[in-house]
C-alpha cells in the first residue's frame, strides 16, 4: 500500500565510499523531490525533478547528484560521502507543484558515515 | 537565516485539552502554507494546509489559523489524542515562483493520557 517507497531504510558506507540511494513511486507523479534532514533541523530541499526538468538547489554541493530514468524511480548519488552528509534523506513526489498538491513523502533513508 | 521557524521545539499537553503549535515566517511572498505531521522512522504526512487568502481551515480536529499582518500560523488541535504524539512541521511556500516548500525545525508534541 506504500506510496513513495526509499530503499534502503538505513544505509551505512565508509568516508568517501560512492552511495546510491533509491526512491519508487507508484501515484505516476511528475514532481520527484530529495530532502536531507539533520537531526533537529528542517528538511532542505536538495534537487527536484519536474518530469525529466532536473532543478538543482543554489546550495545543494556538487558532491549530490541525482537520476530519474522513468516516471517511477528517482536516484540520489553521493559521490564522495563525508562525515558531514550523515542524515536522513527524504524523497518525495507531487502531482505538480502548486497548493493543491501537497507533496507526498517516503520513509526516508536514514545514512551514516563510517 | 530561516524563512520559516518554529520556536518550540517540544510541547507538552494533556488528552483532551487543546494543543496549539504556533510558526512564524518572514517572506512576505510566501502566500501558502502547510503543516505536516511526523511520527518516528516515518515520512511526514501531509495534515491540513491554508492559502493567504484565508484566514482559518478546519478539517476535524484540525484547525490553522492564519494571521498575514504577523506572519504568523498556528494549528489547533482539539481535543488532543494520544496518537497526535509526532513532530509537526510547518511548511510555506510561494505559489507561480519556484514554488519550493521551506520548512521549518518542527515541534515535538506529546500528549499524555
Amino acid at each position: 500500500d506504500a506510496m513513495v517507497i526509499q530503499n534502503p531504510r538505513y544505509q551505512v558506507t565508509q568516508f568517501g565510499k560512492p552511495v546510491t540511494l533509491s526512491c519508487s513511486q507508484t501515484l505516476n507523479h511528475n514532481v520527484m523531490y530529495w530532502y536531507q534532514q539533520k537531526s533537529s533541523q528542517a528538511p532542505k530541499l536538495l534537487f527536484h525533478y519536474y518530469d525529466k526538468d532536473f532543478n538543482n538547489e543554489a546550495d545543494t554541493p556538487d558532491n549530490f547528484q541525482s537520476r530519474r530514468p522513468n516516471t517511477s524511480f528517482c536516484f540520489l548519488d553521493i559521490r564522495s560521502p563525508g562525515l558531514g552528509d550523515a542524515a536522513m534523506y527524504l524523497c518525495a513526489t507531487s502531482g505538480r507543484t502548486g497548493e493543491d498538491q501537497p507533496q507526498h513523502f517516503g520513509d526516508g533513508t536514514r545514512l551514516s558515515i563510517l | 537565516d530561516q524563512q520559516v521557524k518554529q520556536n518550540s521545539p517540544s510541547l507538552s499537553v494533556q488528552e483532551g485539552r487543546i494543543s496549539i503549535l504556533n510558526c512564524d515566517y518572514t517572506n512576505s511572498m510566501f502566500d501558502y502554507f502547510l503543516w505536516y505531521k511526523k511520527y518516528p522512522a516515518e515520512g511526514p504526512t501531509f495534515l491540513i494546509s491554508i492559502s493567504s487568502i484565508k484566514d482559518k481551515n478546519e478539517d476535524g480536529r484540525f484547525t490553522v489559523f492564519l494571521n498575514k499582518s504577523a506572519k504568523h500560523l498556528s494549528l489547533h488541535i482539539v481535543p488532543s489524542q494520544p496518537g497526535d504524539s509526532a513532530v509537526y512541521f510547518c511548511a510555506a511556500l510561494t505559489q507561480g515562483g519556484s514554488e519550493k516548500l521551506v520548512f521549518g525545525k518542527g515541534t515535538k508534541l506529546t500528549v499524555n493520557p
